[in-house]
């Protein structure tokens, strides 16, 4: 199947953990993205790699860290979670700056 | 701050009724507006896209764009239980041409009953 797809689908962890999140699209697209959509269902960019290269960073806490090995994969990486980290994130893709599909999306959840 | 703005709803409609969900934005120079229908626990997942002023047509969906008054809106036709969903609307601005930037609306909630 062709899709963008991440793991895990749900992530429950304490505060002060550090925990990843793996993004994979098979698609051909040149773009990635993080997302995060809280309680209140807001979606919010987070991130976006083109070809390698972040080109979008968002005002987010210096605690989440993208990497893009190459243009299939984006993972992010968040630092000693908060409470308020808890949320759903979702990775989406696009050839260029063009419709973005997104991925199944991840839920944290910071006890 | 540039913003997208949608009832949140919800908006209830009785089954083959035409759903009207509205949206509109403040950046006058924005070029891209696209519709995601996003189910309970699940991810958005893109309905329509359009990019010019006027009507565009897929199946049961229209999405209708009018960037004078900096307005989207999607019509739903015969709409049907499975429609019922959160509808998102999102916009990419004149300054994220080149970086993709959606900005999304808070959503609206749409509830068909039979």
């Amino acid at each position: 199947d062709t899709a963008v797809s991440q793991t895990p689908k749900y992530l429950v962890t304490q505060m002060g953990n550090d925990k990843s999140i793996k993004c994979e699209q098979n698609l051909g697209h040149d773009t990635m993205y993080w997302y995060k959509q809280d309680s209140k269902k807001f979606l919010k960019i987070m991130f976006s790699y083109n070809n390698k290269e972040l080109i979008i960073n968002e005002t987010v806490p210096n605690r989440f860290s993208p990497k893009s090995p190459d243009k299939a994969h984006l993972n992010l990486h968040i630092n000693s979670l908060e409470l308020g980290d808890s949320a759903v994130y979702f990775c989406a893709s696009s050839q260029q700056n063009n419709e973005q599909f997104f991925g199944p999306g991840t839920r944290l959840t910071v006890l | 701050q540039k913003e997208v703005e949608q009832n949140s709803g919800p908006l209830s409609v009785p089954e083959g009724a035409i759903a009207s969900l509205n949206c509109t934005y403040s950046d006058r120079g924005s070029q891209s507006f696209f519709w995601y229908r996003q189910y309970s626990g699940k991810s958005p997942e893109l309905i329509m896209s359009i990019y010019s002023n006027g009507d565009k047509e897929d199946g049961r969906f229209t999405a209708q764009l009018n960037k004078a008054s900096q307005y989207v809106s999607l019509l739903i036709r015969d709409s049907q239980p499975s429609d019922s969903a959160t509808y998102l609307c999102a916009v990419k601005d004149r300054g994220s041409s080149n970086t993709g930037k959606l900005i999304f609306g808070q959503g609206t909630t749409l509830q068909v009953k039979p």
